[in-house]
Parts: C-alpha cells; structure tokens; sequence
C-alpha cells in the first residue's frame, strides 16, 4: 500500500525564510502526489499535485514542489514565507488503483515568526 | 458555489447515544469519502463511496456506519458514540480516476463524554 512520511510535526519559519517541508513516499507504482494545506477551523485545500508531467510543479500562493524519483521525495518549498503561510500541510499519495485514495501523511504546523 | 456541505458542525454526545453526521455535495461527483483528523495522527479514513449505493471500509471503520443512498449525500453514523470517537470528522468528494483534488467540507468537531 502506498503512504507518505512527513517528519517535524511543527516547523518554525522567519518571515522572509525559505519554507521547506519535506515528504517522502512510497508506491509500488508511479505515484500520484499532492500537497494540501488547512487553515485554522477550515477544511483542506489542494495547494499543488504532481501526476507524471512536468516533475517541478508549481501551486498557488507561491509554493512549488519538486518529484524526485531516485530520492523517492517530494519536498514543498516556498523561497519567502509570509505570515499569511502559518497552516497545516499534508502531503498525500495515491496510485489511483484504490478507488481514489489518498493516504495522507501526518502533517507538518507551520509557525511563521514575525 | 456550495461545494461539499457537512452538518452539524459541533456535536457534543454522552458515551451510548448515537448521531448521523450528513455530508453532501453539489459538484456531482461519484467519490465521497469521510475521514477523522486527530493531532499528530493525520486523516484517517474510515468509510468512503465510489457512488451512488455503494460503500466500503477505510483504514479505521470500527464503530462507524455509512449509508449512499442518494449520489449527493453520504452520511456517516456513530450507533454508540464512546470517547475514542472525539474527533474532528471531514467529509470529501472528487469527480473520479486520475484527477486526485479532493474537495473537502468544513469538518465536524465531535466531543463524546
């Protein structure tokens, strides 16, 4: 079965850092993967998803993630964080062999410091 | 633009009673699923549906039941709510094979007693 690994629950990040979230996964299959993002008191969104075509995808509010097959990763990166990041992110894989499921990793609570 | 729509939003219970959270969605998708969030653990899926009279079992079912009886609607049941079961419980749905976004509803945040 596929799964993600997401290591540091929380992450702490200076206005204006480079925001990197890491993700590994693993698949039997070339997988499809996703990044989302929940803000305080609402659902997921889709921030950006990786589906075998370009393997730098990039997303909205300016974060952008790179499929690296060898490295089995698909680390999110964001050059300058804002306020406005602070979120959880859950990086998620599915092989579409499973009804569309996705298995989602634990999360990662980004804390952005003015 | 509704999109996925679950009710009730907060639910306290006492251990035994039982509950029916509904979820429904108006993007006419075939796939809906519900999940429970809970700190450090990440979503877990417990039920979901590939459409409209169809159920099946995620990585944590026990305790719950679902129902698809209309293609719009999947409604989640807790028959004896305990307290294992405090969580926050989100609903999705996405339109099929390949496309993988799934759109999600507000949550419901579920205290058992």
């Amino acid at each position: 079965a596929q799964s993600v690994t997401q290591l540091g629950s929380h992450v702490s990040v200076s206005e204006g850092a480079l925001v990197l979230l890491r993700c590994n996964y693993s698949s039997s299959v070339p997988p499809y993967l996703f990044w989302y993002v929940q803000y305080p008191n609402q659902g997921l969104q889709l921030l950006l998803k990786y589906t075998s075509a370009a393997t730098l995808v990039k997303g909205i509010n300016g974060f952008e993630a790179e499929f690296k097959k060898s490295e089995t990763s698909f680390h999110l990166t964001k050059p300058s964080a804002h306020m406005s990041d602070a979120a959880e992110y859950f990086c998620a894989v599915s092989d579409f062999r499973g009804n569309n499921r996705l298995a989602f990793g634990k999360g990662n609570q980004v804390v952005v410091i003015p | 633009n509704a999109g996925v729509t679950q009710t009730p939003k907060f639910r306290v219970l006492k251990t035994g009673q039982s509950m029916t959270l509904l979820c429904a969605q108006d993007m006419n998708h075939e796939y809906m699923y519900w999940y429970r969030q809970d700190p450090g653990m990440g979503l877990r899926l417990i039920h979901y549906s590939v459409g409209e009279g169809t159920t099946a079992k995620g990585e944590v079912p026990d305790g719950y039941n679902v129902s698809r009886l209309k293609k719009q609607n999947f409604l989640l049941g807790l028959e004896s709510a305990a307290p294992s079961q405090t969580s926050v419980y989100f609903c999705a749905s996405t339109q099929g094979a390949r496309t993988g976004e799934l759109f999600f509803g507000e949550g419901s945040r579920l205290t058992v007693l």
